[in-house]
């Protein structure tokens, strides 16, 4: 069964540096999402992408943040100065189609990249 | 924000018994999915409850949603060990974002 994947698993990095999370959503999937979840803290919204380009994002995704597609497969989520906060679980996600299409609405989530900002 | 709250938030029983954790939420969806998450792991899918759809099951899982009281449930029959996990409802209200709950943690006792 298709499954989206995440590189890398666990990411450790100094505060101020730059990381960068990859994901490779299903292939048929046109939709993207990213989400953090602080340890023992509920998932949080990040941002969602949809034909190239951010279709919305919540105020965690600030100017540190950036998302791209920059192939036919991969998304990634960049975050330019990390900060100790950033310290976080985060997931990607994909869905094939928007709500209302049955069948084709459940979003699908990575195993997780645990970064953690020294 | 239309974040869900499920409660309880903890919730222990003995293997063979039934699970039930409920979800509530603010605004109006399209859909509500529920997700498990083993400790530290990711989120699996579960099952997606439709705006329009009352009651669905999947195996031993059994999801109401009641969009009057802004409301579902998740219950999980005859339980077993490997059933321990997080159980987390999201909602989905215009496609682009879920808003996840706070989750229920369940402990199933062998």
């Amino acid at each position: 069964e298709p499954e989206v994947t995440q590189t890398p698993s666990h990411q450790v990095t100094q505060m101020g540096q730059e990381v960068i999370l990859r994901c490779v959503p299903i292939s048929n999937h046109l939709y993207f999402y990213w989400y953090r979840q602080i340890l023992g803290q509920k998932v949080e919204f990040l941002v969602s992408f949809y034909n190239n380009e951010i279709s919305e994002k919540s105020e965690i995704f600030d100017d540190q943040f950036s998302v791209e597609r920059p192939d036919g497969s991969n998304f990634t989520l960049k975050i330019r100065s990390t900060k100790l906060e950033d310290s976080a679980m985060y997931f990607c996600a994909s869905r094939q189609r928007a709500a209302g299409f049955l069948g084709k609405e459940t979003q699908y989530f990575g195993p997780g990249t645990r970064l953690l900002v020294l | 924000s239309q974040q869900g709250e499920e409660d309880p938030q903890a919730l222990s029983i003995q293997e063979g018994e039934n699970a039930t954790m409920n979800c509530s939420y603010k605004t109006s969806i399209n859909n509500l999915q529920w997700y498990r998450q083993n400790s530290g792991r990711g989120l699996v899918h579960l099952i997606l409850i439709r705006s329009n759809e009352r009651e669905k099951h999947s195996g031993r899982l059994r999801v109401t949603l009641d969009t009057s009281k802004k409301s579902s449930s998740l219950l999980i029959t005859a339980s077993r060990a490997a059933d321990t996990a997080s159980y987390f409802c999201a909602t989905d209200a215009n496609g682009n974002q879920f808003y996840f709950g706070t989750g229920t943690s369940l402990t199933v006792i062998p």
